[in-house]
């Protein structure tokens, strides 16, 4: 049981490259999402999904894109990266049982560097 | 306005001591959960407590105990005994209504265990 896995571990990007941050999870679970984690800031939400076919908006989710095919897969697009987007990138997984006791489960992480 | 607050961003504590992070939240749901996470510098994410609006009883996972005050709209974590392990951010989060699909993460408190 491996959790919620994310590749890669590190990335450098050039200011307009594109690149997708894989996020993948083996425990069923009905909720993904996205966050980035800046100095002082806390966790930010970039975008969510309660299911396959079903995504929404975070907090910050302007220059990613999101989609969900699957159960398991909850990939993350940056169309032209920025260096605004440099940042560290989590993905988070939480069955949904329905009375708010469900927690979610991270992965370790992706730091992204744009240059 | 923010949803979470944390005001203290580094606290210090001597081992075996207890230690209080504060916590405050702002919703005008009657339903929400309360979250603490420890993120050690190793970079994951680890959950560690819950309390929903509705517990009577302050929540308790072994060392950590959440001191909820629900008319202050604080959720305080205790942790008893300060190990040096216990040296990590500590985030705090709320997810609003019983199958609200976001968290808000406060900004952190930086702990540290003095030997």
């Amino acid at each position: 049981n491996a959790g919620v896995t994310q590749t890669p571990k590190f990335q450098v990007l050039k200011t307009g490259q594109s690149m997708t941050l894989q996020c993948a999870q083996d425990m069923n679970h009905e909720y993904m999402s996205w966050y980035r984690q800046d100095p002082g800031m806390g966790l930010r939400l970039i975008h969510y999904s309660v299911g396959a076919g079903i995504t929404d908006q975070g907090e910050v989710p302007n220059g990613y894109n999101v989609s969900r095919s699957t159960t398991e897969d909850f990939p993350l697009r940056l169309l032209s990266a920025a260096p605004s987007q440099t940042s560290v990138y989590f993905c988070a997984s939480m069955g949904l049982a329905g009375d708010g006791t469900d927690t979610q489960y991270f992965g370790p992480g992706t730091r992204l560097t744009v240059l | 306005a923010q949803k979470i607050t944390q005001t203290q961003p580094g606290m210090f504590v001597q081992e075996k001591e207890a230690v209080t992070l504060d916590c405050t939240y702002d919703t005008s749901d009657q339903s929400y959960g309360l979250f603490w996470y420890k993120q050690p510098s190793s970079g994951e994410m680890i959950f560690l407590i819950y309390q929903g609006s509705y517990d009577e009883q302050n929540a308790t996972e072994g060392r950590y105990s959440l001191n909820f005050q629900k008319a202050r709209k604080s959720a305080n974590l205790v942790i008893s005994a300060s190990q040096l392990g216990d040296s990590a951010m500590y985030f705090c989060a709320m997810r609003e209504g019983s199958t609200g699909n976001q968290f808000y993460f406060g900004t952190g408190t930086s702990l540290t265990v003095i030997p």
